[in-house]
């Protein structure tokens, strides 16, 4: 069964700094791989994915990620953090049974300090 | 023109009551879903309908009953609430196997 770990609850950097959020995995095949975004009181939003084509995934928002097969990560960055960027960041695999089901990590919240 | 909108987007109700949640989405997907978001932010699947067909049904409670009347609605209706029933409610959308889903902004119910 596939699982997702998000290593750090909450990640604090201050603004236009770097931003790292951890994120492996679980997966006995080839993962399918999400970030979304969670504004505070608002719905999720696709960041980006990975679909087993390029490793290096661009997303919106300067954010990006990278697959790492051998270390089982798929860890988002962006290279100079926001105010705006403050949130949750969820990073989810898809089940690889035959229907299409989210498996979501606990989430890390992202604070930007000026 | 929200893809997917959910109402409520709040509900404050008492324990032992009947509530529904409704979703309807204009993205013309055939997939819908409803996750659970508890207290520490954690998302889990409830249920997932293609075409009006159940095809998923993630060890919920009875007390919880999917409807989808047609491919652009999916309601969940709760009945006899319990407070362990608080938490945010998300409506998803996809089409078919591809693989994102689209979010609604969510329904936070609170069970007093």
């Amino acid at each position: 069964a596939q699982s997702v770990t998000q290593l750090g609850s909450h990640v604090s950097v201050s603004e236009g700094a770097l931003v790292l959020l951890r994120c492996n995995y679980s997966s006995s095949v080839p993962p399918y791989l999400f970030w979304y975004v969670q504004y505070p009181n608002q719905g999720l939003q696709l960041l980006l994915k990975y679909t087993s084509a390029a490793t290096l995934v661009k997303g919106i928002n300067g954010f990006e990620a990278e697959f790492k097969k051998s270390e089982t990560s798929f860890h988002l960055t962006n290279p100079s953090a926001h105010m705006s960027d403050a949130a949750e960041y969820f990073c989810a695999v898809r089940n690889s049974g035959g229907y299409n089901k989210l498996i979501f990590g606990a989430g890390t919240r992202l604070a930007v300090h000026p | 023109d929200t893809a997917v909108s959910q109402t409520p987007k709040y509900l404050v109700t008492q324990m032992g009551n009947d509530k529904s949640i409704k979703c309807e989405q204009n993205l013309g997907h055939d997939t819908m879903y409803w996750y659970k978001q508890d207290s520490k932010k954690f998302l889990k699947i409830m249920f997932s309908y293609n075409n009006k067909e159940l095809i998923i049904n993630e060890t919920v409670p009875n007390r919880f009953s999917p409807k989808s009347p047609d491919k652009a609605h999916l309601n969940l209706h709760i009945n006899s609430l319990e407070l362990g029933d608080s938490a945010v409610y998300f409506c998803a959308s996809s089409q078919g196997m591809e693989l994102e889903a689209f979010f609604g902004q969510g329904t936070r119910l609170t069970v007093v």
